[in-house]
Parts: structure tokens; C-alpha cells; sequence
């Protein structure tokens, strides 16, 4: 596609449940990542993937969130058992071979754990 | 490993008057230095970035940046701004080691006033 698409948007989950994010990147990127952007700060690197190999998830913040990249093309973020401070905008980018030409995000999904 | 001071949290500027938003960065080694900007409610737009060669570097929007090695310093800076500037702009740093995800600072909320 022309860009990276995210979906949902917006998500609204209770605490406790579980909840899925989705990542389209852009056709042929090679690397894709994963950022929690919290209310008021800057993006935090979560997990990175180079086509379907995890090659860093130290970000990820406990074994809650869990990303996978099974084809090497879609990704998806899951958490479980979300809990309040999981409230966070979730960014999804990725890039061609050349990794640090900076790359592109998407819009982003907004979680709220109420 | 990385990190990235931004100095203002917010700057209010009057529509037509330069601006400037400052950045430093800390690493113990060689980094490539980036400023992405962002809309509401959208993801992160690359502005400009700095690799290697000229320290002065232009990006998109007329906005420029200039890469301070000794200050370790890459402040954002455009000559006379538009409302459509107003937005969070983010300084942001990796490593030329290898390692792919960037360090981001906390931003900077640029409004332009009529």
C-alpha cells in the first residue's frame, strides 16, 4: 500500500481483557517496528522485526505483550491481560533494507484500559 | 546506549517569525540524528535528517537543522513559520552500530500564533 496502515484506530478495552493490534506496512519493507507512545512523551521502542524474525524485543515492557510477523509482511501486537497503564497511542513503522534513512509510521492505535 | 534531551516543551511563535527547537543527545558512539514532526491525531512525518557529510542539513516545510558535534546538538530551526507549523515536533537518535530503533526524545509543542 502507499502507506502504513494501522488498525484499530481506537480501542477501548476493560482491564483484564486482551486486545490485538494490527500493522499493514508498506509493500516490500523489510523491517518493521513497534512503538508505545504515552500521553505526552515521545515514542518508546517496543520490538523490531527484519521480514519475519523478532531480532530485538527488548522494549516490550513485560511478557504481557507478545508481536508477531508471521509472513514477514503483516504484524500484529498483542497484549493480555491489559492493564490501565497500557493506556498509550501504539506505533507501527517500518522500512526498506536501509534501515536508519528513517522510516515510516503509521497513524497509530490509540488504547484506552478503563 | 542513547538518549535525547528537547529543552522546550512548548514554543509559542508569531506566524512569520523564525524558530528555533533545540535538541541535544547523548551516545558513546557515532548516532545519526533525525526531527520527525507530528499532527494531531497522526503518525510521525520525517522532516529532515543527518547521516553524515554537511552538518547543515535541509528538510521538507523550509525547515533546517544544523548537526553540532562538540555541543552534541541538532537544533531544528526555519526562518519564518506558518499556522499550518503548529504541531509536536520530536528530535530522535540511533546508534551507527547497528542497532535499528531510534531513541526519541520527549517533544516540543510548536504553536504559531495569528
Amino acid at each position: 500500500g502507499a502507506g502504513v496502515s494501522q488498525s484499530p484506530r481506537y480501542k477501548v478495552a476493560k482491564r483484564g481483557q486482551d486486545v490485538a493490534l494490527r500493522c499493514d506496512p508498506i509493500s516490500g519493507h523489510v523491517s518493521l517496528f513497534w512503538y508505545q507512545q504515552a500521553l505526552g512523551q515521545g515514542p518508546e521502542f517496543l520490538t523490531y522485526f527484519q521480514n519475519e524474525a523478532q531480532l530485538d524485543k527488548s522494549g516490550l515492557p513485560s511478557d504481557r505483550f507478545f508481536a508477531e510477523r508471521p509472513e514477514g509482511s503483516v504484524s500484529t501486537l498483542k497484549i493480555q491481560r491489559t492493564q490501565k497503564e497500557d493506556s498509550a497511542v501504539y506505533l507501527c513503522a517500518s522500512s526498506g533494507r536501509v534501515v536508519n534513512y528513517g522510516y515510516t509510521f503509521g497513524s497509530g492505535t490509540r488504547l484506552t484500559v478503563v | 546506549a542513547q538518549s535525547v534531551t528537547q529543552l522546550d516543551s512548548q514554543v509559542p511563535v508569531f506566524e512569520e517569525a523564525p524558530v528555533e527547537l533545540r535538541c541535544n543527545y547523548s551516545s558513546s558512539v557515532s548516532v545519526y540524528l533525525f526531527w520527525y514532526v507530528q499532527y494531531p491525531n497522526q503518525g510521525l512525518q520525517l522532516l529532515l535528517k543527518y547521516l553524515s557529510g554537511s552538518t547543515l542539513v535541509k528538510g521538507i516545510n523550509g525547515f533546517e537543522a544544523e548537526f553540532n558535534k562538540s555541543q552534541t546538538s541538532f537544533h531544528l530551526r526555519k526562518p519564518s513559520v506558518h499556522i499550518s507549523d503548529t504541531a509536536e515536533y520530536f528530535c530522535a537518535v540511533s546508534d551507527q552500530t547497528g542497532a535499528n530503533n531510534l531513541f526519541f526524545g520527549t517533544g516540543t509543542r510548536l504553536t504559531v500564533i495569528p
